[in-house]
């Protein structure tokens, strides 16, 4: 089956740096989802990229679809402690399939 | 709006009991939801469709028998784990397509998932 594998797996930054994770996938995708998950919760969506070579912002968010439709960017500007989760990429198309997420943690 | 609740939130439960959890689309109707399972670490996968009014299908490698799908209702999925083993011990998530969410593609809006521990 399609795989999306997300790197880096985790990262572990200083509040306010900027943070960059990428997402890339065996096989096209027409739309890419950027999901996060905060603990003990279900994800929430940030973004949906839908047009190749499409960036869109949310906020301190921005995120790329690939020119090859393989792939997929995330960029979080100027973190704060509330960006702490696990972001997943995901592609939907009969079903969802997400990412292997990228754990962000703040050091204080 | 696009509300999906979950209940319990979490459940400690003996081996060999059966467990039963409940999806609601709070806002809107859902003619198909998915069941999702989480371990620790790991991303989430699907475990089956349930679609209201029609048998559940399932991905491979996940027992039908033992997680029975119940879609009765267009705001209502229930999941019961039979017979539950403490493998079986993981963060349950499912989620609701809203058909008519005005987004590109059917969205699917994820509840926030029940924690089961089987002791």
């Amino acid at each position: 089956g399609q795989q999306l594998n997300q790197s880096p797996q985790s990262m572990f930054i200083q509040e306010g740096e900027d943070v960059s994770m990428n997402c890339t996938s065996s096989s096209i995708f027409n739309t890419w989802l950027w999901y996060k998950q905060d603990p003990g919760e279900g994800p929430v969506l940030l973004i949906a990229l839908y047009k190749a070579g499409e960036l869109t912002s949310n906020g301190r968010l921005t995120a790329q679809f690939g020119i090859t439709r393989k792939d997929s960017f995330l960029n979080i500007s100027a973190s704060i402690p509330s960006d702490v989760g696990i972001y997943f990429c995901a592609g939907p198309k009969e079903k969802l399939t997400f990412g292997t997420g990228t754990r962000l943690t703040i050091i204080p | 709006g696009a509300v999906v609740s979950q209940h319990p939130s979490w459940v400690i439960c003996k081996s060999g009991t059966s467990v039963k959890i409940e999806c609601r689309s709070l806002d809107f109707q859902a003619t198909t939801m998915f069941w999702y399972r989480q371990f620790p670490k790991q991303s989430l996968m699907l475990m089956a469709t349930s679609n209201e009014g029609s048998k559940a299908t399932y991905e491979q490698g996940v027992e039908k028998d033992k997680f029975l799908i119940n879609h009765a209702s267009l705001t209502l999925s229930t999941l019961t784990v039979t017979s539950a083993h403490p493998e079986d011990s993981s963060f349950y998530i499912c989620s609701a397509l809203d058909r008519g969410s005005g987004s590109a593609y059917n969205e699917q809006f994820f509840g926030p998932g029940t924690r089961l521990t089987v002791l």
